[in-house]
Order: structure tokens, then sequence, then C-alpha cells
């Protein structure tokens, strides 16, 4: 069955404290990684996409890297407003690759 | 440009009432999703539509669930009669054409029924 697992749960950082979050998946045949960000009360921001293994792409103080497996999302001398939820998602196989699979989302908070 | 729109941003009903979110796709996308999430099951796709047409509704929970897109800036997601375990955040996405999986999702509308 195809599944996206994120961890950890929840992250607790002071400011300037560098991370990584981890999403593993199961799919096979991938078309696509996909991070977004959630704020409370808002919807998932669209952050990166990454379509093979050994691709990278960077926005501010976050790095999204992905392998054949997993991807990680490293976050660099963090501040507050990096506080958020943070998804992971993938498409279905096939037909279906308009279904993203959703992770259950990393909270990272992040002190000053 | 404008993102995806969403109305109401928050609606508060009693146990059998009927209940209308809205939402306007961005301007030139044309795929749109409505999505449902809670703590529990987090985000789950209700109902995928493909230029106005539904393609995949098999994830709308029963009946009582219907979603509509008269032209390709406008959808609306119907719940009749409501329930309380129907409460949650309803989100809608649109998608570019041959990108489906990218999906930009609206602010949301909380739905809570008492």
């Amino acid at each position: 069955e195809d599944q996206v697992t994120q961890s950890p749960e929840a992250l607790r950082l002071q400011e300037g404290e560098s991370s990584s979050l981890n999403c593993s998946y199961t799919v096979s045949g991938l078309r696509g990684l996909f991070w977004y960000r959630q704020d409370p009360g808002k919807g998932p921001e669209f952050l990166f996409t990454l379509y093979s293994a050994g691709e990278e792409k960077e926005k501010e103080r976050l790095k999204a890297t992905l392998t054949k497996k997993e991807s990680f999302l490293h976050i660099t001398a963090p501040k507050p407003e990096d506080s958020a939820t943070y998804l992971c998602a993938v498409p279905r196989e096939g037909d279906s690759s308009y279904k993203l699979i959703f992770g259950s989302g990393t909270r990272l908070l992040v002190r000053p | 440009d404008a993102g995806v729109i969403q109305s109401p941003r928050h609606e508060v009903t009693e146990m059998g009432q009927e209940v209308t979110l809205r939402c306007k796709p961005i301007s030139g996308h044309n795929s749109l999703f409505w999505y449902r999430q809670t703590m529990m099951r987090g985000l789950e796709l209700l109902i995928y539509f493909n230029n106005n047409v539904p393609i995949d509704d098999s994830g709308m929970p029963e009946d009582r669930f219907s979603a509509k897109m008269p032209n390709a800036s406008f959808s609306t997601l119907k719940i009749q009669p409501s329930e309380p375990r129907d409460s949650a955040v309803y989100f809608c996405a649109s998608s570019p054409q041959g990108r489906t999986y990218e999906q930009y999702f609206g602010p949301g509308t909380r739905l809570t029924v008492t």
C-alpha cells in the first residue's frame, strides 16, 4: 500500500539550531515529492517539488533533498517565523496521480 | 495573482441544516479538488474535477455530500443534512493543466456543526 511517513511528529528548536525533517515513502515509480508549509488556520502553502533522486531545492533557510526512499527538509539557523507544520506528499501511481498521499506532518516550533 | 478563494472562512451551524461551501480556483487552472482536514485523519481528498467535470468522487463520505462545478471559476460543496461529525476544515485546491499533482490550496472553511 502506498504510504508516506513523516518524522518526527513534533520538533522544538531554539532559534539558530539547525535540524532536519524526514519524509519516507513507499510509492514506486515516483512522479514527484512535494513539500508544503501549513500555518495555523491556513491552507497548505506549496514550498518545493522534487522529481528525481539526488535533486535539491533551496528557499531561504530551507533545503529539500530527495533519495529513492525518502526526502529531507533541512532547516538552517531557523527563526521563530519558521514555526509551522510541514507536510510532504507524493502522487499515487498510474491514472490516479492526481491523488496526493499526504504525510501526517511535522509540527515545528522555533523558540526565540 | 489571486490565489484560491474560499468562502465563508468560518461556518457554525446546527445539526440537520444545509451547508454550502464555495470556491474560486486560480484563473487558468483546469483541475479543482475538495479536501477535508481533521486531526484524526489528516488531509482527505473528497472530489476531483477536471475541466468542470467530476472525475473522482470516491472520497465523498456519503450521499449527504454533493459538489458541483458549473463553470471554470466556481465550485460548491454542499452538505445536507449536516452532522456534528462533519466538523472539520474544508479546503479547495486547484492545479494547472498537465500538472494535477501541483496543487495550490485555498485558506479553507472551518465548519462547526453543533
